[in-house]
């Protein structure tokens, strides 16, 4: 069973940088084709991807964000970390982080199976 | 990036009605597109994958189709629980969402 739990901060000032934490269980990030992904959602509004990482420590970043994101991985913790310079108000969301794949054989992405349940991160001095 | 634009923004149907949702992407991105629902103070689920593959333990009345830039979303004989916001998302490029559809179950 794949359970996926964010965690951090629920409230940053503007300017600062928020660090948040992915914990897994039910996978592993050494096997091969597995990614972890980050997805945040403004309250009301849509999805939106912001990064995600696979097993060969490969990393992608949201063109838009690409600047203030960094995610990094603790294979053997079982842990996806995710830090966001420089924060701003309308950076306040709720956070996911979701299992995916990355299919070797067709060099496909897959969608995002399993979520965790969010972290709501409200920016605000 | 990859555009997805989604139609309706918001639909009211009656239990047992079958309902579309349609998933417009701005260029080719072969069926690298998957939906998810999402009801009120809950995560995405997802639904189905690579346009038309179901994911294990959804229910058989979703169903997608679609490749290149056109892609749909049914629900047949709607149920009072599918009341949620569906959203697509694809992976061909950098992966972006649509912007969603309400579905109210009247």
């Amino acid at each position: 069973q794949i359970t996926l739990k964010e965690s951090g901060p629920t409230l940053v000032k503007p300017t600062q940088t928020l660090t948040l934490t992915c914990t897994f269980s039910g996978f592993s990030l050494s096997t091969t084709g597995v990614g972890v992904g980050w997805i945040r959602q403004p309250p009301g509004k849509a999805l939106e991807w912001l990064a995600d990482i696979y097993w060969d420590d490969d990393k992608r970043y949201n063109s838009f964000l690409k600047s203030r994101l960094t995610i990094t991985k603790d294979t053997s913790g079982n842990q996806v970390a995710l830090t966001m310079a420089n924060m701003d108000p309308l950076d306040t969301a709720t956070y996911y982080c979701a299992h995916t794949n990355y299919e070797i054989l067709t060099n496909y992405y897959d969608g995002f199976h399993m979520w965790g349940q969010g972290t709501m991160v409200t920016v605000s001095s | 990036e990859i555009v997805l634009t989604q139609s309706p923004d918001f639909q009211s149907v009656t239990p047992k009605e079958t309902v579309t949702i349609t998933c417009r992407a701005s260029q080719t991105i072969g069926d690298l597109l998957h939906w998810y629902q999402q009801k009120p103070g809950q995560s995405p689920k997802l639904l189905i994958k690579y346009a038309s593959h179901t994911f294990s333990g959804v229910p058989s009345r979703f169903s997608g189709s679609g490749s290149g830039t056109h892609f749909t979303l049914t629900i047949n004989s709607l149920e009072p629980e599918d009341a949620a916001t569906y959203y697509c998302h694809q992976t061909s490029g950098l992966p972006t969402f649509g912007q969603g559809t309400k579905l109210q179950i009247k």
